[in-house]
């Protein structure tokens, strides 16, 4: 079935450096995507989302891009912060009123 | 402000006990609400989702089920626990007819231990 996924389950950065997270989705109907953040025992925050009329979208430190030829959507965290360390979510709208989210990738910013 | 409050933060129940857990959302009217679970280390899996009180889609079989007494609360329940139900509940709310436009709000999530 339709699915979104990430590349990469685990990115180690140092603390200054700019992160890349990858996602991949197979929906070409999805028209509507989100980044998420989560920290441990928490839920997932909202970071930055764009539609599939955009390719790029900024936002404080983070950028999300979306190459729709390739069904690919990024997110860049420019300069990372140890408080960044967590686990990121990509999501998809495919179907109406839900989202369809992926594995999760986690960010260990290394001091 | 919106505000989506969930409770309790953690759970141990036996098998075989019942279980209710509650969410509430502030500061809208007649929002889209979810119930997700979360696997250790895995992604997230749609549970229920309600457009209005009274109206439950659920996604999955299972032995929980879900229902919307008013229009900004939201309970996820079970009969019978079974040790498989162990996870961490989060439930969700976006803006009436906005799950296309705009994100799920999560609130913090409930950490079920079923032993």
């Amino acid at each position: 079935g339709e699915s979104v996924g990430l590349h990469l389950p685990t990115l180690s950065v140092q603390e200054g450096d700019n992160s890349i997270i990858n996602c991949a989705y197979s929906n070409s109907a999805s028209d509507y995507f989100i980044w998420y953040k989560q920290e441990s025992g928490k839920g997932p925050q909202f970071i930055i989302d764009i539609r599939s009329n955009m390719d790029k979208r900024q936002g404080q430190r983070v950028t999300v891009l979306l190459n729709k030829t390739v069904k690919h959507l990024s997110l860049q965290i420019a300069a990372t912060q140890p408080g960044d360390s967590a686990v990121y979510f990509c999501a998809e709208n495919n179907a109406g009123n839900m989202l369809t989210f992926g594995g999760g990738t986690r960010l260990m910013v290394k001091p | 402000s919106q505000t989506i409050h969930q409770w309790p933060a953690t759970l141990v129940q036996p098998v075989g006990s019942p279980l209710s857990l509650e969410c509430t959302v502030e500061g809208t009217s007649n929002p889209n609400l979810y119930w997700y679970r979360q696997a250790a280390g895995r992604g997230l899996q749609l549970l229920f989702y309600s457009v209005g009180i009274g109206q439950i889609s659920s996604e999955v079989p299972q032995n929980l089920s879900a229902s919307r007494p008013q229009d900004r609360q939201f309970i996820l329940s079970s009969k019978k626990l079974l040790l498989s139900d162990s996870g961490f509940y989060l439930c969700a709310w976006c803006r009436a007819g906005g799950a296309p436009n705009s994100p799920l709000h999560f609130g913090n999530g409930t950490r079920l231990t079923v032993t």
